[in-house]
């Protein structure tokens, strides 16, 4: 499954709103359960990435709630609802739908 | 809490093996998949490998198959990743990770350089 992210940056003032796209090539809704096999991840630099959720939209324990993910199916949104100085990271989406797990080429998030 | 260290890197030529290994601690290892993930300077993870808890599914990706085995030692908690056949694409932080739900737990990373 090929995950594709846009932009590829994204400059946004304090306190505004980011938006990051993520599509898949394929579904990521498993249909037992009607959940979507997607997770989004924080990564700053000399650090491992960080899963900030799963299943497209829920919250990992301890993740600020300006976090929030949404979507279904093939296409994705993870929005950060006002720009802390402390989000300012490349941010990934990843499918653990299925092997291969994958990744999107990531956003990098800055300042305006 | 969660605790996952790898080793095990180094500098290695080109056609060249190493054997990383990933410690794990603070959780039921022997019940949990562990991954491996990699990360070369300046661009995106990209899946490994990774193996069940009883070691009885592994699965690859295309890019490291049949140079790369993963294997798991239960009364160590250890992963290891023996790498044959390295490639300088092969450069990169190659981290360890659990997987609930999306990689919930990662390690720091083990340093792999291939040049000759």
């Amino acid at each position: 499954i090929v995950m594709t992210q846009s932009p590829d940056t994204l400059a946004v003032s304090l306190g505004e709103r980011a938006t990051i796209n993520c599509k898949s090539s394929q579904s990521l809704l498993y249909s037992s359960n009607n959940k979507n096999y997607l997770g989004w991840y924080q990564q700053k630099p000399g650090q491992p990435p960080k899963l900030l959720l799963y299943w497209a939209s829920t919250r990992e324990s301890g993740v600020p709630d300006r976090f929030s993910g949404s979507g279904s199916g093939t296409e994705f949104t993870l929005t950060i609802s006002s720009l802390q100085a402390e989000d300012v990271a490349v941010y990934y989406c990843q499918q653990y739908y299925n092997y291969p797990r994958t990744f999107g080429q990531g956003t990098r998030v800055e300042i305006k | 809490q969660v605790q996952l260290v790898e080793s095990g890197g180094g500098v290695v030529q080109p056609g060249g093996s190493l054997r990383l290994s990933c410690d794990a601690s603070g959780f039921s290892f022997s019940n949990y998949a562990i991954h491996w993930v990699r990360q070369a300077p300046g661009k995106g993870p990209e899946w490994v490998s990774v193996i069940a808890y009883d070691a009885t599914q592994k699965y690859y990706a295309e890019s490291v198959k049949g140079r790369f085995t993963i294997s798991r030692d239960n009364s160590e908690s250890a992963v290891y990743l023996q790498m044959n056949s390295l490639r300088h694409d092969d450069t990169a932080l190659y981290y360890c990770a659990t997987e609930e739900v999306g990689f919930d737990n990662w390690g720091q990373g083990s340093q792999v350089t291939v040049s000759s």
